[in-house]
């Protein structure tokens, strides 16, 4: 049973490039999550999704997209990186209780 | 709006001693729950312990225990007996009534156990 998973791990971007972060999750939850942690900080939402074929905003959606075309899978895009990017990118899938995270993906924007 | 506060930047504790790491959080909702998360150097979230609003007993998971006094709207994390793989980052978050579920999370608090 993997849980939660993240790939890729490590990411470095050149300003104005775009990527794609996937999150795929084995638990048949259907809430899933991105957030993102910087230096000093809690994590922060950026989207999340209730349901296959939905999203919605979290608290920093702004230079960010995603998709939930299959329950399993969330994905995270980046379609013109910035250096305000730069970040460690946390995917979660919840049950009614708990929120289970992902190992990260550590993203650096140059 | 909902907010958890995380009042220690860091905490000092000798391996085998208790320790206490602060939690306050404001919300209107009348149901929420509250968790505590361990953030290791490898910088994995790890699940610790999670508490209810209508919980009447406070939760514990072996070593660590959440003392809620609801009135105060505080949620400590209780780490007995430290050991030195306790040394990490925690965060206090919360969970509000809302549909989307999503955590509210605290800056967090470094901990370091010294042997």
């Amino acid at each position: 049973n993997a849980g939660v998973t993240q790939t890729p791990k490590f990411r470095v971007l050149k300003t104005g490039q775009s990527m794609t972060l996937l999150c795929a999750q084995d638990m048949n939850h259907e809430y899933m999550y991105w957030y993102r942690q910087d230096p000093g900080m809690g994590l922060r939402l950026i989207h999340y999704s209730v349901g296959e074929g939905t999203t919605a905003k979290g608290e920093v959606p702004d230079g960010y997209n995603v998709s939930r075309l299959k329950k399993q899978n969330f994905l995270l895009g980046l379609e013109s990186a910035a250096p305000s990017q730069t970040s460690v990118y946390f995917c979660a899938s919840s049950s009614a209780e708990t929120q289970y995270f992902g190992p990260g993906t550590r993203l650096l924007v140059l | 709006a909902q907010k958890i506060t995380q009042t220690q930047p860091g905490m000092f504790v000798q391996e085998k001693e208790a320790v206490t790491l602060d939690c306050t959080y404001d919300t209107s909702d009348p149901s929420y729950g509250l968790f505590w998360y361990k953030q290791p150097s490898s910088g994995e979230m790890i699940f610790l312990i999670y508490q209810g609003s209508y919980d009447q007993q406070n939760a514990t998971e072996g070593r660590y225990s959440l003392n809620f006094q609801k009135a105060r709207k505080s949620a400590n994390l209780v780490i007995s007996a430290s050991q030195l793989g306790d040394s990490a980052m925690y965060f206090c978050a919360m969970r509000g009534g809302g549909s989307q579920g999503n955590l509210i999370f605290g800056k967090g608090t470094k901990l370091s156990v010294k042997p």
